[in-house]
């Protein structure tokens, strides 16, 4: 374990589905990201979360919904998804979005959209 | 905004072989960190190296800030480092920037 766990680590979903992703970091960091990788993409940056507050939302269609409580967790919240959003959702925290050192991912959430 | 490119984008190596992947940049960063992505999805965080030469074990990484660019060397090569190895780049107060990745297979 990196001190990031993702859950859960596979999901299949229909495309009339509500399911949610959780990410819990036990690093002390204040910024958190959601990423998503697909089959032969570079990783994409979906959201980014300081001090729990969203500094960046990188144009992710409204099907997919973030929610940060407190700074150790981060939630992607998932409704009305596409067969295309079927990819590998990584999350990561490091210590401020301003410092990313310690830059730290979970082992992700395989997401299947059938 | 800031590109990235690595090569080779595979890479298939015999088992004890060295290797060296590349990371070319196109503007001034603040870090640059190399991962390594197992086959299972994991990504790990093998050097932060905005300049300079380091070494863990049989990887090393150099960076040539003023050239934009770092290497990543691997040396007596063990199936367990197979899988895909990326390179991220970061201006201060920016996101990271990933490169697309080096694929390396090491066959026993």
């Amino acid at each position: 374990e990196t001190g990031v766990t993702q859950t859960p680590r596979h999901l299949v979903m229909g495309m009339t589905n509500k399911k949610s992703l959780k990410c819990e970091q036990h690093l002390g960091h204040n910024a958190m990201y959601w990423y998503k990788q697909s089959a032969k993409k570079p990783l994409e940056l979906m959201f980014v979360y300081n001090f729990k507050e969203q500094t960046e939302n990188n144009s992710v269609p409204s099907r997919f919904s973030p929610e940060c409580p407190n700074s150790s967790h981060l939630f992607l919240h998932l409704h009305t998804l596409q067969p295309e959003d079927s990819a590998l959702y990584l999350c990561a925290s490091s210590q401020e979005v301003q410092n990313n050192y310690g830059y730290t991912f979970g082992s992700g959430t395989r997401l299947t959209v059938v | 905004g800031i590109q990235v490119e690595q090569s080779p984008p595979d890479l298939i190596l015999q088992e004890g072989a060295n290797s060296t992947l590349r990371c070319n940049f196109s503007d001034s960063v603040n870090n640059l960190q190399w991962f390594h992505q197992n086959p299972w999805g994991q990504l790990i965080n093998l050097f932060y190296i905005p300049s300079g030469t380091k070494q863990n074990g049989r990887l090393s990484a150099t960076t040539v800030a003023t050239e934009r660019y770092s290497l990543l060397y691997i040396s007596s090569s063990q199936t367990t480092d197979s899988g895909v190895y990326f390179c991220a780049v970061v201006i201060y107060g920016q996101n990271f920037v990933f490169g697309p990745g080096t694929r390396l297979s090491v066959l026993p």
